[in-house]
């Protein structure tokens, strides 16, 4: 059973507007949550991070907002550009001395920015 | 910069042969992971090491081992491919400071591995 969900495959926003991808997460043991960012034929990369003890972390046109009572994060594009046409993934990880950094993803949003 | 490479890019293989899937990263990175990305599933993980010699079960180690014998590489192995094993695969290694492993990982670029 999945552990983070992203309920959205797809998003199709129009250059210069906002993207807004949800996620949702069941393990209330989760402390640490991440987005990553893929292009065909490529590995994701990191985009943005957050700990549960923030409820908002922003880093230029990325913001991820977390609401733990509803076990909800977000992430904002603002503007959306063409270049940010990929698939995002959001990932959690559990504060465990035997959890060893592992990630929990979720199954991707597509986002396609239209010009 | 951190750079995480696998052994090939495409990977056709027959129904029943062994696979070895090569991954090697160049920031002595003391953890390291195996994963599989499908359609609508996301990044599942398979297996993982956090030192030589060791290694631990994901969510989904069926149907798969892995070998981990230098600390930069690691190694998923398809004892015996199958068609429903066709996917694609990612390396991923993070790293262990003051004896806590960070969150953040490194992918590489990934194997479309198909199984006929």
């Amino acid at each position: 059973d999945q552990q983070v969900k992203q309920n959205s495959p797809s998003l199709s926003v129009q250059e210069g507007r906002i993207s807004i991808l949800n996620c949702d997460y069941t393990n209330s043991m989760f402390d640490y949550f991440l987005w990553y960012k893929k292009y065909p034929a490529e590995g994701p990369t990191f985009l943005i991070s957050i700990s549960s003890i923030k409820d908002k972390n922003e880093d230029g046109r990325f913001t991820v907002f977390l609401n733990k009572s509803a076990k909800h994060l977000s992430l904002h594009i603002v503007p959306s550009q063409p270049g940010d046409s990929a698939v995002y993934f959001c990932a959690a990880s559990e504060d465990a001395t035997d959890s060893w950094g592992k990630l929990q993803f979720g199954a991707g949003t597509q986002v396609v920015v239209t010009p | 910069d951190v750079k995480v490479t696998q052994s090939s890019r495409y990977l056709v293989k027959r129904t029943g042969e062994k696979v070895f899937l090569e991954c090697v990263q160049d920031m002595d990175h003391e953890n390291m992971f195996w994963y599989r990305q499908d359609p609508g599933l996301g990044l599942r993980l398979i297996y993982f090491s956090y030192d030589v010699k060791m290694k631990e079960k994901g969510d989904i180690p069926e149907g798969y081992s892995v070998s981990r014998e230098k600390k930069e590489r690691f190694s998923l192995i398809l004892e015996s491919a199958s068609t429903n094993q066709t996917s694609m695969y990612l390396c991923a290694s993070s790293l262990l400071s003051g004896g806590v492993s960070t969150d953040t990982q490194y992918f590489g670029p990934g194997t479309r591995l198909t199984v006929l």
